[in-house]
């Protein structure tokens, strides 16, 4: 696997709660994102970003914000978790040299409750 | 690692036949598309992609088709093995970015 970290691997919360989710890469990559997976759903873009504190919405980016402060971590939050937000996780990266092909994590599983 | 019990359409294959995995798109203006694999608790692999100009594309047992007309991609398996099992995304690259938006995906079961 590429040097891709997720931390925690799994995390149950409480309802209104915040959560911070964290990808951590080794692998000097540019580029860096956060999907969620979900049934009937497939992989979702959440946000990305393509470089140092320069970061974009994806498709269902509302109740999430994303921080980058350097280029190895890309930090995931949940401001105030809901249910509807129990799912699984995952950060992947991208050296921008080749468009496409995208490295993943192993994934988060997050429950709220 | 992390896996999604996922409600997907499946496609069983004996082992040692062909698989095609097939893909429906909606962004015209993808640059490119992409396939990639993710087996029960991994995160997805990349697989294969192929350029909007392009019709078809080989790779290691793998073969990608495009057609622009219909909005279609898919994926052939040579020869499916046991460890092509897994569920398979197609992506597609808009032009002029690097987010991938994903399909929603096929499971692939291997039969022996």
């Amino acid at each position: 696997d590429a040097g891709i970290t997720q931390s925690p691997r799994h995390k149950v919360t409480e309802t209104g709660t915040p959560v911070t989710l964290r990808c951590h890469q080794t692998e000097n990559h540019r580029y860096m994102y956060w999907y969620r997976q979900d049934p009937g759903h497939g992989l979702r873009l959440i946000h990305y970003s393509y470089g140092v504190k320069d970061t974009d919405k994806g498709e269902v980016s509302d109740g999430y914000s994303v921080s980058r402060s350097k280029t190895e971590d890309f930090l995931l939050t949940l401001e105030s978790a809901t249910s509807s937000q129990t799912s699984v996780y995952f950060c992947a990266i991208s050296d921008g040299r080749s468009p496409t092909e995208a490295f993943f994590g192993q994934g988060t599983r997050l429950t709220v409750v | 690692g992390e896996s999604v019990g996922l409600h997907l359409p499946t496609l069983s294959v004996q082992e040692g036949d062909n698989s095609i995995i097939n893909c429906a798109y909606s962004n015209s203006a993808s640059d490119y598309f992409i396939w990639y694999k993710q087996e029960s608790g991994k995160g997805p692999q990349f697989i294969i992609d192929i350029r909007s100009n392009m019709d078809k594309r080989q790779g290691q047992r793998v073969t990608v088709l495009l057609n622009k007309t219909v909005k279609h991609l898919s994926l052939q398996i040579a020869a499916t093995q046991p460890g092509d099992s897994a569920v398979y995304f197609c992506a597609e690259n808009p032009l002029g970015t690097y987010k991938y938006i994903f399909g929603t995906g096929t499971r692939l079961k291997v039969l022996a």
